[in-house]
């Protein structure tokens, strides 16, 4: 149970264009998921909190127009990386929270790895 | 606010010994602990999880954690290592308060000798 797919997992894309990332919980509804971001060798630096049916809570540095998220379903957020450009390239990872307990772990999807050119 | 810190950056151990990360945390109060295990280039799958109650916890993959409170610990053990246990390992610590966020520590990866 509590399966998070992710999609796609890779992207190769030209800078300047805006790419769509897709994080859907398969057998359970999330009311919370969030959005990370993984430089190489290093921890996971959170994003952005994205609750179903409101704004997303972007942390502290992220853009917001920049990375545009929307969480329009129980099962589906998705991220845009808006007019990417190579620094943009990383490894993004999505996670869905099973239930609204905050003390809930959180699943992970199998992450997307952008690359820009 | 929380912190978590994991002081080995690699940890190489042979196939068959037995295997322990640390993990220490900061925080006020009671805190949520977790232990995740992320494989090159995949997401991060959760191994075990400490609320309250038993200090001893059990995961999957043979793993178990401890927490002790007077350390401020939450160490990842494992009697017997297998050669796919190499990964990269997370601990990381959730708060009691409405905020949602998990901290994440900067990972452990563990090498497996052969």
């Amino acid at each position: 149970g509590a399966v998070v797919s992710q999609h796609p997992s890779r992207v190769i894309c030209k800078s300047g264009t805006s790419v769509k990332i897709e994080c859907r919980s398969l057998d359970f509804q999330a009311t919370t998921m969030f959005w990370y971001r993984q430089f190489p060798k290093q921890s996971l630096m959170l994003m952005a909190t994205s609750n179903e049916g409101s704004k997303a809570t972007y942390e502290q540095g992220v853009e917001k127009d920049k990375f545009l998220i929307n969480h329009a379903s129980l099962t589906l957020s998705t991220l845009t990386v808006t007019s990417a450009h190579p620094e943009d390239s990383s490894f993004y990872i999505c996670s869905a929270r099973v239930g609204p307990l905050y003390n809930q772990p959180q699943h992970f999807g199998d992450g997307t790895r952008l690359s820009i050119l | 606010a929380q912190s978590v810190t994991q002081p080995d950056i690699h940890i190489t151990v042979s196939e068959g010994a037995s295997l322990e990360l640390r993990c220490n945390y900061s925080y006020g109060a009671t805190p949520y602990l977790f232990w995740y295990v992320q494989s090159p280039g995949q997401g991060l799958q959760l191994l075990l999880k400490y609320f309250s109650g038993d200090t001893l916890v059990q995961g999957i993959k043979g793993f178990e954690a401890e927490f002790k409170r007077s350390q401020s610990s939450f160490n990842l053990r494992k009697p017997s290592v297998h050669w796919s246990d190499a990964a990269e390992y997370f601990c990381a610590v959730g708060s009691m308060n409405r905020d949602d966020k998990i901290i994440f520590g900067k990972g452990t990866r563990l090498h497996i000798l052969p």
